[in-house]
């Protein structure tokens, strides 16, 4: 199974408030999580990302969470902030293939009201 | 900035009609993979190029093909457009040393 499936589709924030969105995976063999940020008209851009031997890793205001036990791994952006407003995927990368293609969850829309 | 670009930007063919899409790049990187992004949902990867060679595919069919050239750019081809074929088209670089890829602006294709 190649699929990642992610939670919630749609988020509504208040500012300074903290915003999770959750990723679940099936194929033990991905072994690099990239979350990326999209904004309308543009491409998505890498956010942060993180190994399966890390539990936690922090960039300043985002921060990947992994459990890698339970299949599972989640982005906490902190004191949301209106300028945050995007659609964010997670994503999954499976090295050992010859191709290292990204397995995108369907997005979550965030919305920081002011 | 990632240094990426695609053209066009948008672009509207009628269905049957064949379509090429250009990506281009300034990182240096020697793999490109293509993605189609439908409306409200995440991209889908269809193929990717190694030192201009194709190294794996997504589930698209044969009328979808490529090119990567030694300058750094690279050609999606779609042959025979039908309309599910209507969506953003993205590009990225990287991959090589690292998993990090990056893409560009995409072009948004309308089938009619």
């Amino acid at each position: 199974q190649q699929q990642v499936k992610q939670s919630p589709q749609s988020l509504i924030v208040q500012k300074g408030g903290i915003s999770i969105i959750n990723c679940a995976y099936e194929n033990t063999a991905f072994d690099y999580f990239p979350w990326y940020q999209q904004f309308p008209g543009k491409g998505p851009a890498l956010l942060i990302a993180i190994r399966p031997d890390v539990s936690e890793k922090k960039e300043g205001r985002f921060t990947i969470s992994f459990n890698k036990s339970a299949k599972q791994f989640s982005l906490h952006i902190m004191d949301s902030q209106p300028g945050d407003s995007a659609t964010y995927f997670c994503a999954a990368i499976l090295s050992s293939g010859p191709a290292r293609q990204l397995t995108f969850g369907s997005g979550t829309q965030l919305t920081v009201l002011p | 900035e990632t240094g990426v670009t695609q053209s066009p930007t948008h672009l509207i063919k009628t269905r049957g009609q064949q379509v090429t899409l250009r990506c281009s790049s300034q990182s240096g990187h020697n793999t490109v993979s293509w993605y189609q992004q439908a409306l409200g949902q995440g991209p889908q990867f269809i193929f990717q190029y190694y030192r201009e060679e194709e190294n794996g595919r997504g589930n698209f069919p044969p009328r979808f093909s490529g090119l990567q050239f030694p300058n750094y750019s690279s050609e999606l081809n779609v042959n025979a457009l039908e309309l599910d074929d209507s969506a953003l088209y993205l590009c990225a670089w990287g991959g090589d040393l690292n998993y990090e890829q990056y893409f560009g602006p995409g072009t948004r294709l309308t089938v009619t």
